[in-house]
């Protein structure tokens, strides 16, 4: 079936740091991709997203890539404040269906 | 911004016992979701509401739940008689669009259910 791969978490960083959080794919078709993120005692909010290959994602200094050949959609910012510190949550969405497909979360903490 | 709101946040209940969650989705938003991530496990997909109708539903979502929209603003999920392992955090998504547009789901904060 459908499922979305997120690397394990915590990932800690120090202010000003380059981030990458690795998303993998399996999908049965072009799927969209998503990026939400959750802060503390909040509920998921969308970050970015794509809806076909070679797509670029964009919002707030992050980024993220579709890549087919790949079967990826990697989050990276350039400098990550500590305001970042969230739970990021990779997802997908096959056209045919309402139902988002969400990997398992990857918590950063960004330390000043 | 408009936002989903979730009531109550924390939800308590004896084993057996029914509880119905309380959304109130983007005011005019047509598609309407609820999700539930059991602790340390993913957010995975229950049922989604259209047209007054389920759309589409997961193979967790059985005869023990049951969702409705009661009135223009409403959209609830009861569970009829709890399990432990019902214990997660619930959370209820809208979208304006359907899957085959521009489908951007808005969650709320989500209801703690912990049944006990």
């Amino acid at each position: 079936g459908n499922s979305v791969t997120q690397m394990e978490g915590p990932v800690t960083l120090s202010e000003e740091a380059f981030l990458t959080i690795n998303c993998t794919y399996t999908a049965t078709g072009y799927p969209s991709l998503f990026w939400y993120v959750q802060y503390p005692g909040e509920g998921l909010q969308l970050l970015l997203k794509a809806t076909k290959a070679d797509d670029k994602g964009s919002n707030k200094g992050f980024e993220a890539t579709y890549r087919k050949e790949t079967t990826s959609f990697h989050l990276e910012k350039g400098s990550v404040q500590v305001s970042d510190s969230a739970v990021y949550f990779c997802a997908l969405r096959m056209d045919s269906s309402y139902k988002l497909i969400f990997g398992s979360g990857t918590r950063l903490l960004v330390r000043p | 911004e408009p936002e989903v709101t979730q009531t109550p946040s924390h939800q308590v209940t004896q084993m057996g016992q029914e509880v119905i969650l309380r959304c109130v989705p983007i005011s005019n938003h047509l598609y309407f979701y609820w999700y539930r991530q059991i602790l340390g496990q993913k957010v995975e997909f229950l049922v989604s509401f259209y047209n007054n109708e389920i759309s589409e539903k997961s193979e967790i979502f059985d005869d023990q739940f049951s969702v409705e929209r009661p009135d223009g603003s409403n959209f609830t999920l009861k569970i009829r008689s709890t399990k432990l392992e019902d214990s997660a955090m619930y959370f209820c998504a809208s979208s304006e669009r359907g899957p085959l547009a521009k489908n951007i789901q808005y969650f709320g904060a989500g209801t703690r259910l912990s049944v006990l």
